[in-house]
């Protein structure tokens, strides 16, 4: 099993509607979980982290975080062309002596005009 | 804003080549790191740093080696490339200091093909 999984895709939505991204991760006692939107050819962007169970909302993005399902969703609003990307869920592990992230394979998002 | 550049944005080396990734970050960052992303695969960490001459192998270091002489640099060595080691390298750093918080900036990438 794969420590960090996310469908990959592509998840193709309307202009205007809300596009819905999934990760789930075998750890459990992952820390804190970071969403990044990567464009094709150009490098990871963050959007957003979050590390405690509910909703953190900024602006048009919500991170969704349930640990007792290991489960964390990004939701985009209003989905614009503009979102089409591929967008990363990375969790970060408990211990060590660093702060490695666990990547998963990222899923392609294409919103429709 | 975080900044954090890398040497090349394409490159082009042979079989057997040395070749130099170079990463410089401008935000006093102590936490710097090297990843390969493929298709299918994801991003895979190859090294990182958590302070000047320090290094820790990440989950794929095999073919490569790093430096650290100053905390704004860290560079990538490939010794001898390998047409295995086609890929997008992306360097990225962070902020040591809350384990749950650390956020980590990427560099634009490196797209190295060996031929």
């Amino acid at each position: 099993q794969k420590e960090v999984e996310q469908n990959s895709g592509p998840l193709s939505v309307p202009e205007g509607a809300i596009a819905s991204l999934n990760c789930t991760y075998s750890d459990r006692g992952s820390q804190s979980f970071f969403w990044y939107r990567q464009y094709s050819g150009k490098s990871p962007e963050l959007i957003m982290f979050i590390y405690s169970n509910g909703d953190k909302e900024d602006g048009r993005f919500t991170a969704q975080l349930n640990k007792a399902s290991q489960y964390v969703s990004l939701l985009i609003r209003d989905s614009q062309p503009s979102d089409s990307a591929t967008y990363l869920c990375a969790v970060r592990g408990y211990g060590g002596a660093t702060n490695k992230l666990i990547f998963g394979t990222g899923t392609l998002l294409a919103v429709q005009p | 804003d975080v900044k954090v550049t890398q040497s090349s944005r394409y490159l082009v080396k042979r079989t057997g080549e040395k070749v130099f990734l170079e990463c410089v970050q401008d935000m006093d960052h102590e936490n710097m790191f090297w990843y390969r992303q493929d298709p299918g695969l994801g991003l895979r960490l190859i090294y990182f740093s958590y302070d000047v001459k320090m290094k820790e192998k990440g989950d794929i270091p095999e073919g490569y080696s790093v430096s650290r002489e100053k905390k704004e640099r860290f560079s990538l060595i490939l010794e001898s490339a390998s047409t295995n080691q086609t890929s997008m390298y992306l360097c990225a750093s962070s902020l040591w200091g809350d384990r749950v918080r650390e956020t980590q900036y990427f560099g634009p990438g490196t797209r190295l093909l060996v031929l």
